[in-house]
């Protein structure tokens, strides 16, 4: 059964920074893609970030493009996301997700963890 | 970026009806190479995280009844959920991974009469 527990969210002022981890098992870690999508408080989905199953390509969104990092410990089967130059808008519960194995599904978000909440206030 | 519309934003559906989705992106979502269109539907239950519905336009996940339905081309999509039941409620949004960023539509929230 694959399983995503996610953790690091905190109340952090602006400017501040934080990390995100994922934690993965029932699967075998290197051979997917993971994300990392974030939800604001009553607001949509947003996607932040991908990382291939390699470590080697990653993609962000533009609103966070310079300001975090996502990477990964494939011996540790662990996902990060480096949260630096927090700003009040990156509040949200912040969800880490799998990949998929099927042909044609690798940047789909097949299983997706519960999530961990990012508070960005002074 | 790709700009995904949904619609409605909000419906209210009798149980045992037939409930319809729509999503159109901005531009063509098919990987001509590839010969595959890269949209995805969630499914958000009230408290909970999302979970995969459909994956490339019309391939149900593992789980997913078979009242779930998905159909579609280029940049006009449909996800159809037959014999609505209350379990079904919930946000809804339909995605496209054709090309980063990736991008999610608003949402449409299901609600039961």
């Amino acid at each position: 059964e694959v399983q995503l527990l996610e953790s690091g969210g905190d109340l952090v002022q602006p400017g501040g920074s934080l990390r995100l981890s994922c934690a993965a098992s029932g699967f075998t870690f290197s051979t997917y893609a993971m994300s990392w999508v974030r939800q604001a408080p009553g607001k949509g989905l947003e996607w932040v970030s991908d990382v291939r199953g390699s470590g080697d390509s990653t993609y962000y969104a533009d609103s966070v493009k310079g300001r975090f990092t996502i990477s990964r410990d494939n011996s540790k089967n662990t996902l990060y996301l480096q949260m630096n130059s927090l700003r009040a808008e990156d509040t949200a519960v912040y969800f880490c997700a799998k990949g998929g194995s099927v042909s044609g599904s690798y940047f789909v978000k097949e299983d997706w963890g519960r999530g961990t909440l990012v508070t960005v206030s002074s | 970026d790709i700009v995904m519309t949904q619609t409605p934003l909000s419906l209210p559906v009798t149980p045992g009806e037939t409930a319809s989705i729509s999503c159109r992106s901005s531009r063509s979502l098919l990987d001509t190479y590839a010969g595959k269109t890269y949209l995805d539907w969630y499914l958000q239950k009230p408290g909970q995280s999302p979970h995969l519905l459909i994956y490339r336009v019309s391939y149900r996940a593992s789980g997913v009844p078979d009242r779930f339905s998905g159909s579609g081309s280029g940049t006009d999509f449909t996800l159809k959920i037959s014999r609505v039941e209350a379990e079904d409620v919930g946000v809804y949004y339909c995605m496209q991974r054709l090309e980063f960023p990736i991008t999610f539509g608003q949402g449409t929230r299901l609600e039961i009469k």
